[in-house]
């Protein structure tokens, strides 16, 4: 139980075109998701938090106009990279979150990950 | 939130016990200690989570003084498929709560 899946796992777009990255929880319904960002050899990087039906909060030095971010149900948030730039290239992962779900210890359920290269 | 200090990297050997210790100097009183395994292009993994004391669950033993400091995240036997990324977090429990990842431990589990 508590999978959670991302569409999809790598994209290759050019520069200055906008790319959807889907995060699913398969077998819960997730009160809150997190996006955050990988660079190679870094540590995951929290861009932002978004509860359903609500407007994310954004970390400190991300933008929100170029990373939006969507929850529209309690199984799927949507992050989207906008006029995306080679900087961007990175490895963007998912986290959901329910109380229920995620028992005593508060656990997060992590996606697989999506390698998006900007070219 | 309480920033933790881990070694940045470790070698073991198959068989062998690890322990990665985390510092959490800052860690507030509602502040639970949570850490997490990373392997290359996979999202991070939940290993165990504690308070005080120790805990054990099939994977992993997390001793933390009383001060609670430190945690020590204990691994029992290692093997290659061990080689990975510990990430120690420090946060409290209520609701659902922000991760903020500090750099983790590189452990390689040589044969």
């Amino acid at each position: 139980g508590a999978v959670v899946s991302q569409h999809p796992s790598w994209v290759i777009c050019k520069s200055g075109t906008s790319v959807k990255i889907e995060c699913r929880s398969l077998d819960f319904q997730a009160t809150t998701m997190f996006w955050y960002r990988q660079f190679p050899k870094q540590s995951l990087m929290l861009m932002a938090t978004s509860n359903e039906g609500s407007k994310a909060t954004y970390e400190q030095g991300v933008e929100k106009d170029k990373f939006l971010i969507n929850h529209a149900s309690l199984t799927l948030s949507t992050l989207t990279v906008t006029s995306a730039h080679p900087e961007d290239s990175s490895f963007y992962i998912c986290s959901a979150y329910d109380w229920v779900t995620s028992g005593a210890n508060n656990e997060q359920f992590f996606g697989p990950g999506t390698r998006l290269t900007v070219l | 939130l309480a920033k933790t200090t881990q070694p940045i990297s470790m070698d073991s050997y198959e068989g062998q016990e690890v322990n990665i210790t985390c510092s959490h100097n800052n860690i507030a009183t509602n502040d639970y200690i949570t850490w997490y395994q990373q392997f290359p292009s996979q999202g991070p993994r939940f290993i165990i989570q504690g308070y005080k004391t120790k805990v054990t669950n099939e994977v992993a033993s997390l001793f933390i003084p009383a001060d609670r400091k430190s945690s020590t995240l204990s691994l029992p036997r290692v093997s290659l498929s061990d080689t990975a990324v510990y990430y120690c977090l420090v946060g409290g429990s209520g609701g659902y709560n922000k991760l903020i990842f500090g750099a983790g431990t590189r452990l390689a589990v040589h044969p």
